[in-house]
């Protein structure tokens, strides 16, 4: 079975913070995702990553960036946390080419920035 | 813009009862329709639609694709509470097909 595995189940921060937010899949998949994911507005795509060192912006991007040096590893950087990034965060990876999008997700990050 | 829209956003019925749930989208090339499940954990997988009129059956679920109509329906027949969950409608596009678009999700409750 694919396994997605984020770091964190729940993590607390204060404004201003640095956060790194991490993602391990173990299915040699080349895309992997960050999501965040708040009441009445579904799952949104921060950032895409299709292969090491390559990434894309997603439909929110600002505020983030990410980090993929090895092909398993996706991070989720919050350069400075701000009480509007408290959310549920979800990593997801899948295979390139056919079938591309079924994502496989892992358990998720709850973000609470104080 | 992309839209994906579920409905009811929000549902609560009884063990044993059957629950349709609906998804309707506005997406330029269509490639194709999928339906997850998001427990207190990672959404799940449950079918990918990408034909019109072609019913994906798994145990008591169900799904069918209107590609005419743009929406699809989850049914859930003999409901469990082991089904109460967030069920998730997302759609991908013909170019950049792994970048979904994912619906508001509707949070199912099954009472015993």
């Amino acid at each position: 079975d694919v396994k997605v595995t984020q770091s964190s189940r729940y993590l607390v921060k204060r404004t201003g913070e640095k956060v790194f937010l991490e993602c391990v899949q173990d299915m040699d998949h080349e895309n992997m995702f960050w999501y965040r994911q708040d009441p009445g507005l579904g799952l949104r795509l921060i950032y895409f990553s299709y292969d090491v060192k390559m990434k894309e912006k997603g439909d929110i991007p600002e505020g983030y960036s990410v980090s993929r040096e090895k092909k398993e590893r996706f991070s989720l950087i919050l350069e400075s946390a701000s009480t509007n990034q408290t959310s549920m965060y979800l990593c997801a990876s899948s295979f390139r080419g056919q079938g591309n999008e079924k994502l496989f997700f892992g358990s998720g990050t709850q973000l609470s920035v104080l | 813009e992309d839209k994906v829209v579920q409905s009811p956003l929000s549902l609560v019925v009884h063990e044993g009862d059957t629950v349709t749930l609906n998804c309707s989208y506005e997406v330029t090339n269509f490639r194709s329709l999928l339906w997850y499940k998001q427990e207190k954990k990672a959404p799940t997988f449950l079918f990918m639609l990408t034909s019109s009129g072609i019913e994906k059956k798994s145990g008591r679920l169900s799904s069918i694709l209107d590609k005419k109509e743009l929406f699809s329906i989850l049914n859930i027949t003999a409901t469990q509470t082991g089904d109460s969950a967030i069920y998730l409608c997302a759609v991908s596009r013909l170019q950049g097909a792994q970048k979904l678009v994912f619906g508001q999700g509707t949070r199912l409750t099954i009472n015993p």
